[in-house]
């Protein structure tokens, strides 16, 4: 069953700050962050594992509410080149992780000067 | 640069004709997949190979035919598409299961 991201677009200056969500109504093993830029294939940003662990890279973090089965991505001090459409990809726990991941529809992030 | 290597970047195709897409990495990732991608959506699994084995097949229609002649090498057959089927095609792989993927450039491809 597919996430559900929000929200579907949002526009910032240059400095701003942004939090993209993603919700499942299926218990979770794993949350996956990309970062695909137009003609260009997703980029890996991180991965969070259910027991509610925070991880960040640099001005990116994520965090995962196991009870709530909602990861949320944190943007701080936004430059131009976080421009791009945001997906997260969740991993159904059914089967104690699989190799099947379903993505939301994206969140696409303009970062203007 | 990616550590996903995918050939042709551009594929145009009749829809009688053959052709093979293929994916290469060298990362001694186990998981290898398979997605499709239209404009403005995201991805969505195709197949996915483990340890070389085909683990999962999303109900793909038999006109696509992946094939994983080894750890490091995926590929996939075409072979009377249709014009729904244009698409960026994109491989993945990962180190096993559940891990991050890392995505090459993709392959465009066009039915006429």
């Amino acid at each position: 069953q597919q996430p559900v991201q929000s929200p579907q677009a949002v526009i910032l200056r240059e400095g701003e700050d942004a939090v993209i969500n993603c919700s499942s109504s299926k218990a979770l093993y794993s949350v996956h962050w990309y970062r695909q830029k137009h003609g260009e294939a997703p980029v890996f940003l991180m991965i969070l594992l259910k027991g509610g662990e925070q991880k960040g890279h640099e001005k990116i973090s994520a965090s995962f509410n196991e009870k709530k089965q909602q990861s949320s991505l944190y943007l701080t001090a936004s430059q131009l080149s976080y421009s791009g459409t945001y997906f997260c990809g969740t991993v159904s726990d059914a089967q104690g992780g699989s190799e099947k991941l379903v993505f939301g529809k994206g969140t696409k992030l303009t970062v203007n000067p | 640069d990616t550590e996903v290597t995918q050939t042709p970047k551009h594929l145009v195709m009749g829809m009688t004709n053959k052709k093979s897409l293929k994916c290469e990495q060298h990362m001694g990732h186990r998981a290898m997949y398979w997605y499709k991608q239209k404009a403005k959506k995201p991805p969505e699994l195709m197949f996915v190979y483990s340890y070389e084995k085909l683990s999962i097949n999303e109900s793909v229609p038999s006109r696509f035919s992946p094939e994983c002649p080894n750890s490091s090498l995926l590929n996939l057959h075409l072979h009377a598409l249709q014009p729904e089927d244009s698409a960026l095609y994109l491989c993945a792989s990962s180190l096993r299961r559940s891990q991050p993927q890392h995505f090459g450039d993709g392959t465009r491809l066009s039915i006429l």
